[in-house]
């Protein structure tokens, strides 16, 4: 099965502190993402990266910006936390070899004060 | 403006109450209709794709359908077990998918 692993299960940050959110996933997917989800809102795309090194805006990248530097680990970095930014971060991998499913962390609940 | 609304926004049913639940979409380049299903605590877990009107994919007690401007899922004789947050969302890609909001299941025993 494969596994989505994402650093923390709950955060709580000070307005502007740097945030970093840390994903790693063990199945050699060479698609990454970084979604928020807020209620009544669904899941929103911030960034995603196809390749190591590579990445891409989603519809929110603002305030965010993302680091790929080994194809199983893809960070998301808040540089200067604002309580607009609480939220739930889920990140997600995908293969070219099954383009259908998204294979999602069990998410990180950031909380900022 | 891709657009994916999902009603009702919470079901409660009894145990082996059947029903539906709706997801109305406007995507442009739809290629694909996704049904996720999300548990409290945990991330989303992939159920269906639909590709095209007409479709239907079945698993356990749940069946999707899809029309040319929403997809249905049933769930027939549910049990507690099939409670969670149903996501659906609709995209040329899954790099480019628009979630809904979901409709939260609450199966009473």
């Amino acid at each position: 099965d494969v596994k989505v692993t994402q650093s923390s299960r709950y955060l709580v940050k000070r307005t502007g502190e740097k945030v970093f959110l840390e994903c790693v996933q063990d199945m050699d997917h060479e698609n990454m993402f970084w979604y928020r989800q807020d209620p009544g809102l669904g899941l929103r795309l911030i960034y995603f990266s196809y390749d190591v090194k590579m990445k891409e805006k989603g519809d929110i990248p603002e305030g965010y910006s993302v680091s790929r530097e080994k194809k199983e680990r893809f960070s998301l970095i808040l540089e200067s936390a604002s309580t607009n930014q609480t939220s739930m971060y889920l990140c997600a991998s995908l293969t070219h070899r099954d383009r259908e499913k998204l294979f999602f962390g069990s998410g990180t609940q950031l909380s900022v004060l | 403006e891709d657009q994916v609304t999902q009603s009702p926004e919470a079901l409660r049913l009894q145990e082996g109450e059947s029903s539906s639940l709706n997801c109305s979409y406007t995507v442009s380049g739809l290629r694909g209709l996704f049904w996720y299903r999300q548990d409290p605590g945990k991330g989303p877990e992939f159920l269906f794709t639909l590709y095209s009107a007409g479709e239907e994919k079945e698993k356990e007690r749940l069946k999707a359908t899809l029309t040319k401007k929403e997809s249905f899922l049933h769930i027939t004789a549910p049990k507690p077990e099939d409670s969670a947050t149903y996501l659906c969302a609709g995209g040329g890609s899954a790099r480019q998918l628009t979630f809904g909001s979901g409709t939260q299941l609450t199966v009473l025993p």
